[in-house]
Order: structure tokens, then sequence, then C-alpha cells
């Protein structure tokens, strides 16, 4: 069965911290892809990355960088300096078999 | 404009009546998809379609139907609606089953 788990159901934080978003999935196939999602209060829903089984290295965009660790079946998400723009709904998602299964997400709230 | 178009935003009605939600995309996307985004349950695939004429089933498919007769248009369709389909729905393509998806604005339905 796929599934994927982001136990954080709501944090807080204060701006300027850096904050780390957990996400843990579950598959037993070989080729999966891993993504993460935003969803601010206006309510769209915005790609932020993508990631397939056969490449674990780390990325760094600005502000976010992203953790794939296979052995663990995690994919973090990690935003530094948080600014108030970053509150938001976060969700983690998992692709395989032409089907895609998502996370609960993470309420995510920057206190200025 | 690349983007993905929902019609209506904002749906009201009754138990029985039966409702189309349009869903159409003008990016020559092969994928397309349909979620419902509950709370605390995250979005949830109902239909996708790998191309035209190529639909199957999601994670949670019952009470809906689609269809993908154009490769630009996949309508979400409940025959009977019933209290419990009350959610705000999302229509999403991509290129291909492995890349970003786009959404939609989202359809916020409610079944009295």
């Amino acid at each position: 069965a796929q599934k994927v788990t982001q136990a954080q159901t709501e944090i807080s934080v204060v701006e300027k911290e850096d904050v780390t978003l957990d996400c843990v999935y579950e598959t037993r196939d070989t080729t999966y892809y891993l993504f993460w999602y935003k969803q601010p209060p206006s309510g769209e829903l915005v790609f932020l990355i993508r990631r397939n089984s056969f490449d674990e290295q780390n990325e760094i965009s600005g502000r976010y960088s992203w953790n794939f660790q296979k052995s663990t079946s995690s994919f973090n998400f990690t935003i530094t300096a948080s600014q108030v723009v970053d509150s938001a709904v976060y969700f983690c998602a998992l692709g395989t078999g032409n089907q895609f299964y998502f996370g609960t997400g993470t309420s995510l709230t920057v206190i200025p | 404009e690349a983007q993905v178009t929902q019609n209506p935003r904002y749906l009201i009605t009754v138990t029985g009546k039966k409702l189309t939600v349009t869903c159409s995309q003008n990016m020559n996307h092969e994928y397309m998809s349909w979620y419902r985004q509950d709370p605390g349950l995250g979005l949830r695939q109902i239909y996708y379609s790998m191309n035209v004429e190529a639909t199957d089933k999601g994670d949670v498919p019952e009470g809906y139907k689609v269809s993908r007769k154009e490769k630009r248009n996949f309508p979400l369709i409940l025959e009977s609606p019933s209290p419990n389909q009350t959610s705000l729905y999302f229509c999403a393509s991509s290129l291909n089953v492995v890349d970003e998806q786009y959404f939609g604005p989202g359809t916020r339905l409610t079944v009295t």
C-alpha cells in the first residue's frame, strides 16, 4: 500500500527561525516520485519540488532545502529564516503507478 | 496564460440532483486528475486520466464519474450527490504522470 505521513499537523515559528517539515512515505515500488506543494491562505496549490526515487541528492533553492533519504523513506523540507509569507499548508505527495498520494498536510504559521 | 480552469467555483445543491464540475487546461497536458480536499485528510485522488478515452479510478472514486473525450477537458460528474460529498474539489493536469501538476482554483461543493 502507498502512504504518505506528515505527522506535524500544525507548526508555529517566529519569523527568521528555521523550520523543518517532515514527510515519511511508504511504497514497495522501486520507481516513484516525491513532491512538495504549498497551499497559501488564498487556497491555490503551488508546486515546489519534485524528486525521483533514483536521485537522493539534496536540493537547495533560496531559503528552501529538501533532504531525501531512501534509507528512512523520508523527504523533509526545511525553510531557513522563515518569513510571514511562508505561512501556508504544505503537502508532501508520492507519485507511483500512475496515481498520486498526498499527506494530510502541515499548517505552518510564521509569527512576525 | 497557462492555466487550469474549473467551473463553478462554488456550488450549493441538494441531495440527488445531478451535477457536473468542468475542468479545462490549455497546456496540451496528457495527464489529468481530480482530487477532493477534506479537513484532516489532505488531498485524495478521485479519478485520473492518462490521455483521451483513458480514465481510471483513484483512491476514492465511489459516487463520481469522469470522461475524457477531448484532451483539454476532464469533467467530474456526480450523478446523485450526497452530503458526504461536500468538499473542496481540485482538478489538476501535468505533461505526463511523473511531472509537476498544475492545479485549478478549486470548487467548493456543498450538498444539503
